[in-house]
C-alpha cells in the first residue's frame, strides 16, 4: 500500500517563530488532508489540499502531487499551535475515501 | 449543531467482554469510518460504510465488527477475538460515497481492556 512519511517527528519552537512541516508519499493520490491533533486527541481539519497552495490565517499549505509531497507553513507560531499535526492521503486507485496516515509531527510551542 | 459524537469519551473493560462504541453524525454524510490509534502512532483504518446496510473492512478488521443500519449510525463492536483493544477510538464521516471528500472527525473513545 501507499506510504505516508512525515518529518521531522518532532519540533520545538519559541513562540512567534515559523515552522514547515513535510509529508512525503510514494504514490499518486486523490486526497490529501491535513489534521491538527489537540491535547484531548480531538482531530481538526486544517486543509483538504489534493493539490496546490491553500492559505487560512497563519497557517498555509503546499502539495505537489507530481513529485508526491505537501508541506505545512505556521507562521508566528503561538502555544496553542501546540499537538500533533497528520497528513493523510487517499491513493490515487482506491474508491471512496480511505485515508492512510503518516506518523506524525509532534509539535511543541513554548512561551 | 451539526457535528459527529461519539460515546462513551472512556471506557473500562474486563479482558474477554465484548464491547460497543456508539458514533452518531447529523451533517447528511452517506460515508462513515472507524480509525484506531495507538499512542505515538498515526490512524489506521478498521472499516469503512458508504452507504446504508453496506460496509468493507479497513486495513486491521480483525477482532472487529460494525452494522450500518441506519444514515446516521455506525457503532463499532470491539469483540473478545480482538487481541489488543487497548487504544484511541476515532469515528469519521465524509459527504460522498465513492467519492474523493474531506472526512470529518468525531471526539473518539479511550477504550481501556483491565
Amino acid at each position: 500500500g501507499i506510504q505516508v512519511e512525515q518529518s521531522p517527528p518532532d519540533l520545538i519552537l519559541q513562540e512567534g517563530a515559523n515552522s514547515t512541516l513535510r509529508c512525503n508519499f510514494s504514490d499518486s493520490v486523490n486526497n490529501l488532508q491535513w489534521f491538527h491533533q489537540n491535547p484531548w486527541g480531538q482531530l481538526i481539519n486544517l486543509f483538504y489540499i489534493p493539490s496546490g497552495t491553500k492559505q487560512n490565517g497563519r497557517l498555509s499549505a503546499t502539495t505537489v502531487a507530481t513529485e508526491r509531497y505537501s508541506l505545512l507553513y505556521i507562521s508566528s507560531s503561538q502555544t496553542t499551535d501546540s499537538g500533533v499535526y497528520f497528513c493523510a492521503v487517499e491513493p490515487g486507485e482506491t474508491s471512496g475515501s480511505r485515508l492512510t496516515f503518516g506518523e506524525g509531527t509532534q509539535l511543541t510551542v513554548n512561551p | 449543531d451539526g457535528g459527529i459524537t461519539q460515546s462513551p469519551k472512556y471506557l473500562f473493560r474486563k479482558e474477554g467482554q465484548n464491547v460497543t462504541l456508539s458514533c452518531e453524525q447529523n451533517l447528511n454524510h452517506d460515508a462513515m469510518y472507524w480509525y484506531r490509534q495507538d499512542p505515538g502512532q498515526g490512524l489506521r483504518l478498521i472499516y469503512y460504510s458508504q452507504i446504508v446496510n453496506d460496509f468493507q473492512k479497513g486495513d486491521i478488521a480483525e477482532g472487529y465488527s460494525v452494522s450500518r443500519e441506519k444514515k446516521e449510525s455506525f457503532p463499532l463492536t470491539v469483540t473478545s477475538a480482538q487481541k489488543n483493544p487497548t487504544a484511541f477510538y476515532l469515528c469519521a464521516s465524509s459527504i460522498g460515497a465513492g467519492s474523493s471528500d474531506e472526512q470529518f472527525f468525531g471526539p473518539g473513545t479511550r477504550l481501556t481492556v483491565l
